[in-house]
């Protein structure tokens, strides 16, 4: 096991336009989390999943989200009709149960541009 | 509301020398986890070092420690003995609640250039 997967790395896509990303989490791992992150800011929280239930989602998260983790194993989320503010950083992150003291274990992300 | 407030945007520290972030937060749960993350420019997250509100200890990890003021609501990350390595972002981060199951948030980062 590698660790957190998040492909792809980089993607730039016009406005309008949909786009998918993928996090594979560490096997064992029963949480996985989305966050976003913009240039000169930490990391937000957009949604998390306990095996293949999405528990939260942030008011981040508009209409235009969607994030799926369909067999309780990778996670995909989706940006429809992307606007040029939703350039950022998406991490994708896992942590196994119970989450204690148990740091995240982040992705090396994807880079969304918008143009 | 801001739960997690660190006021250094960057900070500068020669070789060899040891650092202080600073954290502050706000919470009114009893139960919470305190983490430090480090964010070189590859971008990939390092989870560095955490503690629990109920530790008496201040955690330590290597050359990172953590010096938490539970009273004053503060968790400052301490780096002794930098290295060109240290230089990144790092994040202080809070978990709520019991057993910590609530997201994660973040700081907005604070900048470390450790000099030669």
């Amino acid at each position: 096991d590698t660790g957190v997967s998040q492909n792809p790395r980089h993607k730039i896509t016009k406005r309008g336009q949909n786009v998918t990303f993928r996090c594979d989490p560490i096997s064992e791992h029963n949480r996985l989390y989305w966050y976003r992150q913009t240039l000169g800011q930490g990391p937000e929280f957009l949604t998390y999943f306990q095996n293949e239930a999405q528990l939260e989602k942030s008011r981040l998260l508009s209409d235009r989200f969607s994030a799926e983790r369909p067999k309780g194993s990778f996670s995909t989320l989706e940006i429809q009709r992307t606007e040029q503010g939703d350039s950022a950083m998406y991490l994708c992150a896992s942590s196994p149960l119970p989450t204690g003291p148990y740091g995240y274990t982040f992705g090396s992300g994807t880079r969304l541009t918008v143009v | 509301a801001q739960k997690i407030t660190q006021t250094q945007p960057g900070m500068f520290v020669q070789e060899k020398e040891a650092v202080t972030l600073d954290c502050t937060y706000d919470t009114s749960d009893q139960s919470y986890g305190l983490f430090w993350y480090k964010q070189p420019s590859s971008g990939k997250m390092i989870f560095l070092i955490y503690q629990g509100s109920y530790d008496e200890q201040n955690a330590t990890e290597g050359r990172y420690s953590l010096n938490f003021q539970k009273a004053r609501k503060s968790a400052n990350l301490v780096i002794s003995a930098s290295q060109l390595g240290d230089s990144a972002m790092y994040f202080c981060a809070m978990r709520e609640g019991v057993l910590w199951n609530n997201d994660m948030r973040f700081g907005a980062g604070t900048r470390l250039t450790v000099k030669p």
